[in-house]
């Protein structure tokens, strides 16, 4: 059974920094495009970041392009969402996703149950 | 970028009804089009992928069709646990992968 956790959401200044954790279980995790999605509260879906299964290719939404990284430690089975100059825009819950291959994300197969970041001062 | 605009934002239904979720592209998808649902405090949960592929573990009744720039999501006799919100995402053009604004199914 395919198994994601979340963890590293919490309370950030403006400006601030967070490090949010997927721990994946149930699957070759090395062979499957990750990513992360969010939802602000009380609102829609929207797609964040990905990265390629082996190749490691990274991919964002223009509005975290150059504050978020994405990366994997697929030693570990673990995907990380590095987040800098974090804005109360970036408010929301941020699900990590499986996608359903290798090479791209394409789409989400498993999410996990999400963890809350809130921007504050 | 792909927009993707769903129809009704709110269809109150009974159950045993059947509900028909519409998605608008305001482009071409071809067939990549998925459609999610979520339900309050959880995440949500593939239903369909690539406009009629039924993701693994989900019952016959829901079905999904179409093609280019229209698609439906139909819920055939809803069933209580069915009251939910759901979403449709495109995956032809990206990034962005992008997703619609939602319909809420209540009773």
């Amino acid at each position: 059974e395919v198994q994601l956790l979340e963890s590293g959401g919490g309370l950030a200044q403006p400006g601030g920094s967070l490090r949010l954790s997927c721990a994946a279980s149930g699957f070759t995790f090395s062979r499957y495009a990750m990513s992360w999605v969010r939802q602000a509260p009380g609102q829609g879906l929207e797609w964040v970041s990905s990265i390629g299964g082996s190749d490691g290719s990274t991919y964002y939404t223009d509005s975290v392009k150059g504050r978020f990284t994405v990366s994997r430690d697929n030693s570990k089975s673990t995907l990380y969402l590095q987040m800098t100059g974090l804005r109360a825009e970036d408010m929301a819950v941020y699900y990590c996703a499986k996608g359903p291959i290798a090479t791209h994300p394409y789409y989400f197969e498993s999410w996990g149950q999400g963890t809350l970041v809130t921007v504050s001062s | 970028e792909i927009v993707l605009t769903q129809s009704p934002a709110t269809l109150s239904l009974s159950p045993g009804d059947t509900a028909i979720l519409s998605c608008r592209a305001s482009q071409s998808v071809q067939i990549y089009l998925m459609w999610y649902q979520q339900k309050p405090g959880q995440a949500p949960r593939l239903l369909i992928h690539d406009a009629s592929n039924r993701a693994s573990g989900i019952p016959a009744r829901f079905s999904g069709s179409g093609s280019g720039t229209d698609f439906t999501l139909t819920i055939s006799s809803l069933e209580p646990d069915d009251f939910a919100v759901y979403y449709c995402q495109q995956r032809y053009q990206w990034p962005p992968l992008t997703f619609g604004g939602g319909t809420k199914v209540e009773i």
